[in-house]
């Protein structure tokens, strides 16, 4: 069954300090991997997807296959960088997205 | 990319009735989803609204209760039916197209049943 798991439901850190936010994922082939952020009073948006390999306002994600991961990191957070998190899945058979808990990161100045 | 309008963008409803909630986009599009968010919760499909045939619901999910229409590549239509308090949330769609196949989100509809 496809899964997505953030393990942390809040991620409180400094400006300045360095922010990962933590996402596997349990799928039997290969997926699709994607991380969305949803800002205070702001519809959802895509952030980056795997395949891209691209670093969006600072923040890059590798897909770790023998992990099953799909980690989003960024070495300086901002205090812009508050928002919802969810890393989402998609099947290779491009079907459904499927999203993780969400996290909540907190970034204080 | 392409812009997702629904309506309405909230509601406050009496137990028992039905709520009907549009989406439109500005482009056409190949696949049209919705989602609910429960408070405190993530984003679970309810369905895929396919154009021309009947929806593909997921687990849990039934067309009695979440009827979707899809006249074309455009608009699509949710209603929540015989609404109960636990029906409270916020529903979004979303649609799938252009490039690189990106999915994309609707601004929600709140809904509140009392």
């Amino acid at each position: 069954a496809q899964r997505v798991t953030q393990p942390e439901k809040l991620l409180s850190v400094f400006k300045g300090a360095p922010v990962e936010l933590k996402c596997n994922y349990s799928y039997s082939g290969s997926p699709e991997l994607f991380w969305y952020v949803q800002y205070s009073r702001q519809r959802l948006q895509l952030l980056l997807r795997h395949i891209s390999r691209e670093s969006i306002k600072g923040f890059t994600a590798d897909l770790n296959k023998g992990e099953t991961s799909f980690h989003l990191k960024k070495p300086f957070a901002q205090e812009e960088d508050s928002a919802m998190y969810y890393c989402a899945l998609r099947g290779s058979q491009g079907g459904k997205l499927i999203f993780g808990q969400g996290t909540e990161l907190s970034v204080k100045p | 990319s392409a812009v997702i309008s629904q309506k309405p963008s909230r509601d406050i409803c009496q137990r028992g009735t039905s709520l009907t909630i549009q989406c439109q986009v500005d482009s056409q599009v190949t696949m049209m989803f919705w989602y609910r968010q429960q408070p405190g919760q993530s984003l679970t499909l309810i369905a895929t609204a396919n154009q021309g045939s009947e929806a593909t619901y997921e687990s849990g999910f039934v067309i009695d209760k979440f009827p979707i229409s899809r006249p074309n590549l455009t608009f699509s239509t949710l209603t929540v039916s015989n609404m109960s308090p636990e029906d409270s949330s916020i529903y979004l769609c979303s649609v799938r197209g252009g490039a690189g196949d990106t999915q994309y989100f609707g601004p929600g509809t709140r809904l509140t049943v009392l």
